[in-house]
């Protein structure tokens, strides 16, 4: 059974950097793409970035170029935020792609972990 | 980028109705179009891949039609753990896109 839990998330400045971990179980880890998604308060779904299967590639929404990175180990993915700003604010969701190897829709979510950008 | 645009926002229906919940692309997609189901506060949950293709544990009364740039979930027989939000997502190119989302409320 696919386990996905997400942490780090809590209060940070703008302007200031968080870092976010998912911790995978249940499912051959380096055979599949990883996502994080989130979803700003009140608000609907937003795709944050994916890393491939191996590592190798990485893909991001054009509003955290520069200022995300998404990395994965042996059984974690990371996401890295520099430079938090207020509309950075949301519910990070650590997600599994759904196809071996290669990049599909998504159909394993964790519970999500909150960042709130304030002063 | 790809956008898509769904509707309608807010849905509200008894248990029982049959309601249907629309996406458009704005450029084709094939049917490289995935749609979720969201209860409040929770992740959400997989409901159809490929336009059309139920998940496994997904009661039959959810399908899913349409390819190219225009998209359906249809919920027939509504029933009370129906009552989430839905979105449907485009999983063409990078980045991915989300539709806005429909809130399905009791009547």
């Amino acid at each position: 059974q696919v386990h996905l839990v997400e942490s780090g998330g809590g209060v940070v400045q703008p302007g200031k950097s968080l870092r976010l971990s998912c911790a995978a179980s249940g499912f051959t880890f380096n055979t599949y793409a990883m996502h994080w998604v989130r979803q700003a308060p009140g608000k609907g779904l937003e795709w944050v970035a994916v890393i491939s299967y191996d590592g190798n590639n990485k893909f991001y929404t054009d509003s955290v170029k520069g200022r995300f990175t998404i990395s994965r180990d042996s059984s974690n993915v990371y996401l890295q935020m520099n430079s938090l700003r207020g509309e950075d604010t949301a519910v990070y969701y650590c997600a599994k792609d759904a196809q071996v190897y290669l990049y599909g829709n998504v159909d394993s979510w964790g519970q999500g972990t909150l960042v709130t950008v304030s002063s | 980028d790809i956008q898509m645009t769904q509707s309608p926002s807010t849905l509200s229906a008894s248990v029982g109705d049959t309601v249907t919940i629309t996406c458009r692309a704005s450029q084709s997609i094939s049917t490289w179009l995935a749609w979720y189901q969201q209860r409040p506060g929770k992740a959400p949950k997989l409901l159809i891949s490929k336009a059309s293709s139920l998940e496994n544990g997904v009661p039959s009364r959810f399908s899913g039609s349409g390819s190219g740039t225009e998209f359906t979930l249809t919920i027939s027989s509504l029933q009370p753990d129906d009552f989430a939000s839905y979105y449907c997502q485009e999983y063409n190119s990078y980045p991915w896109t989300f539709g806005q989302g429909t809130k399905v409320e009791i009547k």
